[in-house]
């Protein structure tokens, strides 16, 4: 069965240190990858997706990248964190052939900027 | 931008009534998608209806969708406290990688 990890859990950072948060997948070839954040009590806001290796789409101009470097693994960056980057970072995935749409989720990160 | 808005924004009931929420989205989609979050938790998928869909069960839920309103609803059947979470709904298209999701909607389930 395919299972999908994220780490660190949570993550308290100063204002302008680097980020770098890492999401694998396992159970699965060639997954379209995604990067969420989630504001408090708010809903997803896309971040970046991947539709293979060093295949990147951003749909937020921000201070934020996303890289891919192996087929199931997908990592979001930052050089300089901003207070605004605080948020719920979540990593999902979905198969990229055939009819099944439905993202699956990671257990998410917790970003705290101070 | 967000394509789906839910509503109500948060929801509080009794433990064995039925909890109704809707969504309603503005362009043209392939499928429809409601997916549930715990309190801090990652999202789950719970069911996906396409677009030449009107209806679908899944279990004690039960979801509508009516492409000439573009609205979509949710009914979760005698609630129980587990119910309690957040619930999203989220709009495909054709052709796309990418699923946009609406605010949702904060559903608390009383003992």
């Amino acid at each position: 069965s395919q299972t999908i990890h994220q780490w660190p859990a949570t993550l308290v950072q100063p204002v302008g240190s680097p980020l770098s948060l890492e999401c694998t997948v396992e159970g699965t070839s060639n997954p379209n990858l995604y990067w969420y954040r989630q504001a408090a009590g708010r809903g997803l806001q896309l971040l970046f997706y991947s539709v293979g290796i060093g295949q990147i789409s951003s749909e937020v101009p921000q201070n934020l990248s996303a890289s891919r470097p192996q087929d199931r693994q997908f990592i979001l960056s930052s050089k300089k964190l901003l207070l605004s980057d605080s948020g719920f970072y979540l990593c999902a995935w979905k198969a990229l052939t055939g009819a099944i749409n439905e993202q699956f989720f990671g257990p998410g990160t917790r970003l705290t900027v101070l | 931008s967000q394509q789906g808005e839910e509503d109500p924004q948060a929801l509080s009931i009794q433990e064995g009534e039925n909890a109704t929420m809707n969504c309603s989205y503005k362009t043209s989609i392939n499928n429809l998608q409601w997916y549930r979050q715990n309190s801090g938790r990652g999202l789950v998928h719970l069911i996906l209806i396409r677009s030449n869909e009107r209806e679908k069960h899944s279990g004690r839920l039960r979801v509508t969708l009516d492409t000439s309103k573009k609205s979509s609803s949710l009914l979760i059947t005698a609630s129980r406290a587990a119910d309690t979470a957040s619930y999203f709904c989220a709009t495909g298209f054709q052709g796309a990688q990418k699923l946009v999701f609406g605010q949702g909607t904060r559903l608390t389930i009383n003992p």
